[in-house]
């Protein structure tokens, strides 16, 4: 079966560094996907691991380690518009490639 | 970039009608998308996997005669939501895949806005 686990809810104060973790256990594996998404909106792409070790974008970094399932975003000197939800999902391998995606965090970030 | 839009971005409609939403990818043609439910503080739910020129693969648990998608075309597919309920409200999203899987180092999906759908 497909699972992945994300925390539900987080808060933090501006400027400061938060990390969402993500675990996984799915059949299959083809890549991480990291998705913003605000309230009323689609989701939005942050990033993509397939590798395991860290991938740097900005103020956004996602480390992936396969052997252990494990996913984690972290954002950097946060600002208010990052309030939003973020959500991990899992892309398949074989067939269509589906992406199977965690319970979203949502965060709170605070001034 | 690549950009997915859907029609409508709301819609309101009585219990028992049908309702009709398009998703298009603009700037890009898509062999695959993907149609997905989400209810309110809850993560986004595939419900179909839409390919161009052949029948669509439900996720278990839609029902297929409730839930109609057609993929005409590269760059259109619909999804009718038959016979609609006040349970069947939610937020309705589309995405397009570049291309064909395997084609491109990640198999990105790209979504639409959404279609929030009310039903009385």
């Amino acid at each position: 079966g497909q699972n992945i686990d994300q925390p539900t809810e987080m808060t933090a104060t501006e400027g400061a560094i938060v990390q969402i973790n993500c675990t996984y256990q799915t059949s299959g594996f083809n890549g991480l996907f990291w998705y913003q998404q605000h309230a009323g909106e689609a989701p939005t792409f942050l990033s993509y691991n397939v590798l395991d070790g860290l991938e740097e974008k900005g103020r956004f970094s996602s480390f992936l380690s396969r052997s252990k399932g494990y996913s984690y975003l972290l954002l950097k000197e946060l600002q208010m518009k990052d309030s939003a939800s973020y959500l991990c999902a899992v892309s398949e391998d074989g067939g269509f490639q589906k992406l199977v995606f965690g319970t979203g965090t949502r965060l709170l970030v605070s001034p | 970039g690549a950009v997915v839009s859907q029609h409508p971005s709301r819609v309101i409609c009585k219990s028992g009608t049908s309702v009709k939403i398009e998703c298009r990818s603009l700037d890009f043609q898509a062999t695959t998308m993907f149609w997905y439910r989400q209810f309110p503080k809850q993560s986004l739910m595939l419900m179909a996997t839409s390919n161009e020129g052949s029948k669509a693969t439900y996720e278990q648990g839609v029902e297929k005669d409730k839930f109609l998608i057609n993929h005409a075309s590269l760059t259109l597919s619909t999804l009718t939501v038959t016979s609609a309920h006040p349970e069947d409200s939610s937020f309705y999203i589309c995405s397009a895949r570049l291309g064909l899987a395997g084609e491109h180092i990640r198999n990105e999906q790209f979504f639409g806005p959404g279609t929030r759908l009310t039903v009385l």
